[in-house]
């Protein structure tokens, strides 16, 4: 099983609103991902979690805020959006961050409009 | 910085036939690894296909293979046999040096795939 499994698949959300995106993975991976995808270009990287600790944050706005439960749980928390954060919201897993050999999967996404 | 470079902002092919996607990366390490991403209207990002740049083999995944240049830090795709779902956005991404203790995906900017019936 390499599931990656993101819900909402789709959510509509004023600026005013607080929001969640869920990802869950069972394939024991002990790194997980958060990436923006604007239409028409590639991922951009936000956070990387390894063993549940936050690794590493790329510059990202404070209005969004990422939460590692447990090892198979990642969400990201949205607060106070601008309508130039909607775009396509990506989360993926690996076996573990050290060594770049790991594969990443990717869940489905969660698109995402800020009115 | 690594970078990784597609020239080719959307290709076409006829069903059957085959095409051949580029990629070209810049890095300064020797021992790294290398990928292609398909992300079709499904949204999902699913890998194609892995190269080990130690490794002189290119790699292989049924209709999917690689021309792996390091020299030339050259890395193109193939697709034999083009099938309608085969349709989709091809990233290359460039995976970071083998023995790193963490390393990020750099993708370049996509090859937009359309084949023909």
């Amino acid at each position: 099983d390499t599931e990656v499994t993101q819900t909402p698949k789709h959510l509509v959300m004023g600026m005013t609103n607080k929001k969640s995106l869920k990802c869950e993975q069972h394939m024991g991976h002990r790194a997980m991902y958060w990436y923006k995808q604007k239409a028409k270009k590639p991922p951009e990287l936000m956070f990387v979690y390894s063993y549940e600790k936050l690794s590493i944050n790329e510059s990202v706005p404070s209005r969004f805020s990422p939460e590692c439960p447990n090892s198979s749980l990642l969400n990201l928390h949205l607060h106070a959006l601008q309508p130039e954060d909607s775009a396509l919201y990506l989360c993926a897993s690996s076996r573990t961050y050290r060594g770049s050999k790991n594969i990443q999967y990717f869940g489905a996404g969660t698109r995402l409009s800020v009115l | 910085a690594q970078t990784v470079t597609q020239s080719q902002p959307e290709m076409s092919v006829q069903e059957a036939e085959t095409v051949t996607l580029s990629c070209t990366y810049d890095t300064s390490e020797s021992d790294y690894y290398l990928f292609w991403y398909k992300q079709p209207p499904s949204r999902q990002m699913i890998l194609v296909i892995r190269q080990e740049a130690y490794k002189q083999q290119n790699a292989t995944e049924n209709r999917f293979s690689v021309n792996f240049q390091k020299a030339a830090k050259s890395f193109s795709l193939k697709i034999s046999d083009s099938q309608l779902g085969d349709a989709a956005m091809y990233f290359c991404a460039y995976g970071g040096e083998r023995k790193s203790s963490g390393d990020k995906l750099t993708f370049g900017t996509g090859t937009r795939l359309a084949v023909r019936p």
